[in-house]
């Protein structure tokens, strides 16, 4: 039973399209987060949500929206991917927020060509 | 700004031998510091994390130490075995909906 799932595990994409990745935890967390890894392995916060509210835009480019239905879900929209998009994006969930273990989930391998 | 900083980049071992990961932190209201595992295509995982009022824990082979003064954080692991290789991330959290990572290491534990 999955904890934290991501779909598409993988999304291969032209330039300028536009892209969702899902996200959903069931461990009934209040906060869940979208990181960035990039191709060095660098893990980069993007965005912070607790109890469906916005809690952190890392300087993320408006091109991405996340949108938080409900606490157990939050998905990652993309409009006009770039090259430069192209990474492994990472969803987590945490009970609070407050510094306790982030649960991650498998990752979206996102290749724009 | 925020930064934590991780050393060494890779690190190769003998099967038995220690491994040791250090990391460094810039932000002094940090109060919590986990370790996490991140294997070949799935997501990191933790392993052990420190709170900023504890110098020292331990679970079984792995262990971590806090000094708080010097903002210095390490993970240990000993008797290391061929599925410890992986990339281990350090990273700290001031408990605000944040965690700033290291910049990983990957450790690679030879037969």
């Amino acid at each position: 039973d999955t904890a934290v799932s991501q779909t598409p595990k993988y999304l291969v994409t032209q330039m300028g399209n536009d892209k969702s990745i899902k996200c959903e935890q069931n461990l009934g967390h209040d906060t869940m987060y979208w990181y960035k890894q990039d191709s060095k392995k660098f893990l980069k916060i993007m965005f912070s949500y607790n109890n469906k509210e916005l809690i952190i835009n890392e300087t993320v480019p408006n091109r991405f929206s996340p949108k938080s239905p409900d606490k157990a879900h939050l998905n990652l929209h993309i409009n006009s991917l770039e090259l430069g998009d192209s990474a492994v994006y990472f969803c987590a969930s945490e009970s609070q927020g407050v510094g306790t273990e982030a649960f991650f989930g498998q990752g979206t391998r996102l290749t724009v060509v | 700004g925020e930064n934590v900083e991780q050393h060494p980049s890779t690190l190769s071992v003998q099967e038995g031998d220690s491994a040791v990961i250090k990391c460094t932190y810039s932000d002094s209201a940090s109060n919590y510091f986990p370790w996490y595992k991140q294997e070949l295509g799935k997501g990191p995982q933790l392993i052990i994390d420190i709170r900023s009022n504890v110098g020292e824990k331990k679970d079984q082979r792995i262990a971590v130490t806090l000094n708080k003064t010097a903002k210095h954080f390490s993970l240990h692991i000993t008797e290391t075995q061929p599925e410890d290789s992986a990339v281990y991330f350090c990273a700290a959290s001031r408990g605000t909906y944040k965690y700033i990572f290291g910049t990983g290491t990957r450790l690679k534990v030879l037969a």
